[in-house]
Order: structure tokens, then sequence, then C-alpha cells
């Protein structure tokens, strides 16, 4: 069975950093591409990031609203899937979640941005 | 970018009624296009895929149609069940794009 499970998400002051992991299990992770999507409070879904395989060079495409703040990586030896969020703004406040080919879902992990 | 127009963004219907959800996109996407149902804290699912392709498991009163600018979704018989957020995405480029949702509640 396909599974992503989401963690490192908190509570957070502007200006700060997280770094968020999807562990995956269940299906060959090296080979697929992944992706973060999030979604604030009572609000629509947004995507954030992806990231290629191996094959594709591990190449990334980001959301210009995080573009030069949030670091997409993975580490297939793990196969874990990360995203290094810096300089926090309120308005990244959200569920964060990981996505295999917009198919298979991780739960999410909750961001806030509080000071 | 791509902008996705969803629309309606609510509607309310009873159980047994046929749902109609439909996404514009601003440019043609081929067919690259996905339905997604979410309730209330929990994560998206996949009902179709490719526009038209009815994801493994997913009840097949759920069906999707469409090519190009216009696509989709139809629930032909409403279930207790399907009382949710129903979102459209496309991945033909990026930055991927949703529709801004379509909450479907009990009249």
């Amino acid at each position: 069975e396909v599974q992503l499970v989401e963690s490192g998400g908190g509570l957070v002051q502007p200006g700060g950093s997280l770094r968020l992991s999807c562990a995956a299990s269940g299906f060959t992770f090296s080979d697929h591409y992944m992706d973060w999507v999030r979604q604030a409070p009572g609000k629509g879904l947004e995507w954030v990031a992806r990231i290629r395989n191996k094959a594709d060079s591990y190449t990334t495409e980001y959301a210009a609203s995080v573009k030069g703040r949030f670091t997409i990586s993975r580490d297939d030896s793990k196969n874990s899937l990360y995203l290094q969020i810096n300089s926090l703004k309120t308005e990244d406040t959200a569920m964060y979640y990981c996505t295999r080919d917009y198919d298979k879902w991780g739960q999410g992990t909750l961001v806030t941005v509080s000071s | 970018d791509i902008q996705m127009t969803q629309s309606p963004s609510s509607l309310s219907a009873s159980v047994g009624d046929r749902v109609t959800i439909t996404c514009r996109t601003s440019q043609g996407i081929r067919n690259d296009l996905g339905w997604y149902q979410q309730k209330p804290g929990k994560a998206p699912k996949r009902l179709i895929y490719a526009a038209s392709s009815l994801q493994s498991g997913v009840p097949s009163r759920f069906s999707g149609s469409g090519s190009g600018t216009e696509f989709t979704l139809t629930i032909s018989s409403l279930q207790p069940e399907d009382f949710a957020t129903y979102y459209c995405l496309q991945h033909n480029s990026y930055p991927r794009t949703f529709g801004q949702g379509t909450k479907v509640d009990i009249k």
C-alpha cells in the first residue's frame, strides 16, 4: 500500500525556518516525481514545488510565491522528500501535503507562522 | 500562468440529484486535468485523471469529460458521502494551478 507521511510542521515566528519531511513507502520512490501542495486555513489548494527523479536530474520547479525561499529536495536512499522553508511569512500558514504524481497524497503537516 | 475558472463556487443539491461542475482554462491543456474530492480535515482524493479516466476504486457515478479548455465533472446520482469540496488541477504546464473549488452541500 502506498503511504506518504509528512512531518516537521509547527508554530514558527515570521522570518523563521522549518524543514518538512515526507516519508514514502509502498512504491519505488526513486522512480517518481514528487510535489508539495499547500492549503491555507479555509482556502483552496496551492501547488508549491516539484522535484523530478534521478533520470531527469532531480530538476525542480517552484511557485512564484515561494521561489527563493523554499527548497525542495529528496533522498532516494531514505525514500524521503523534503521542503526547506525559510524567511517564513504569515501567509505561509497552511497545511502542507506531499503528493506522488498528484495521485497519492499524505495527510499533511500544519505550518503556522505567527508571532 | 494558466488561469482556472471553476464554477459554480458552491451548490446545494439533494441525494439522487445529477451534479455538474465545470473548469475552464485560459489556454489549451489537452487532457492534462484531474478532479479531486476533499472532505474537511482530509487530504484531497483524486477521482478523475486525464480529464475522463476514472481513478481505480472510485464509484462509476463520477465521470469526467472535456479537452482543450473546457472540462466537466459529473456526479450522476449524488450520494450522502459525496458532500464535499471538489477541485480541478491542470498539470500541463508550470506553475500547476487548481480551480477555486466547488463546495457541494445538502439542500
